[in-house]
């Protein structure tokens, strides 16, 4: 059973660009959630899809940062016009979510961004 | 309002006993959970408790008292891997996050 899939692990843009991170969960798993972290600091929240929804999307900066979960395919965080304050790890994590507690997350291995 | 509160940085020795303390003030609870970050890596779970008690697993073990909002990872006979990052993570519908304590072990 293959884990949370991202890619790619490693993206360079130069300020301007877009950048596209993909995430695909874990098999059975129909939860999302996308995570950015800085050096040596915490985790922060994004935003959390269902396939087609988006359910929150508190953690989610108002400008340029778009989330997306389709029926069919990975869920994708997209980026428009980088900046030099966008460079972080971005981690994605998914759950089965069955019930209405929280489910245990497990996390992709993360796509580093650096914006030149 | 929201809070996880963790030590930002503690120091142990291999062999030794440490305990990682997290304290939350969140509007629900629906259990905290444990995970452990090397650096450059993704987290990995180590323990969810939704119950108060203590939770053993190997050389790890989580403890949780809901009613002091107050929880801690042990880490028993340390090993020089287990330097890392601890997450400390409160479900609160979503879950809310501490900022981690990065565990630093010594020979």
């Amino acid at each position: 059973n293959a884990g949370v899939m991202q890619n790619p692990r490693h993206l360079v843009r130069r300020r301007g660009q877009e950048a596209r991170l993909r995430c695909s969960p874990m098999k059975g798993h129909s939860h999302v959630y996308w995570y950015r972290q800085l050096p040596e600091e915490g985790l922060k929240f994004m935003v959390y899809l269902q396939k087609e929804n988006i359910i929150d999307e508190s953690g989610m900066p108002k400008e340029r940062f778009s989330a997306e979960f389709p029926k069919e395919g990975p869920s994708i965080l997209r980026i428009q016009q980088v900046v030099r304050g966008d460079s972080a790890a971005y981690f994605c994590a998914s759950s089965p979510r069955t019930s209405g507690n929280q489910e245990t997350q497990y996390f992709g291995p993360g796509t580093r961004l650096l914006v030149l | 309002g929201q809070n996880i509160d963790q030590p930002t940085e503690m120091t142990a020795t291999e062999g030794a006993i440490v305990q990682i303390n997290c304290t939350y003030q969140t509007s629900g609870f629906n259990g905290l959970f444990w995970y452990q970050q090397h650096a450059g890596e993704a987290p990995t779970f180590l323990s969810y408790n939704v119950l108060d008690g203590l939770e053993e697993k190997g050389r790890f073990s989580s403890f949780l008292s809901r009613s002091k909002g107050y929880s801690y990872l042990l880490l028993k006979e340390l090993q020089m891997k287990d330097s890392a990052s601890y997450l400390c993570a409160v479900s609160d519908y979503q879950l809310i996050w501490g900022a981690g304590t990065k565990l630093i072990i010594k020979p």
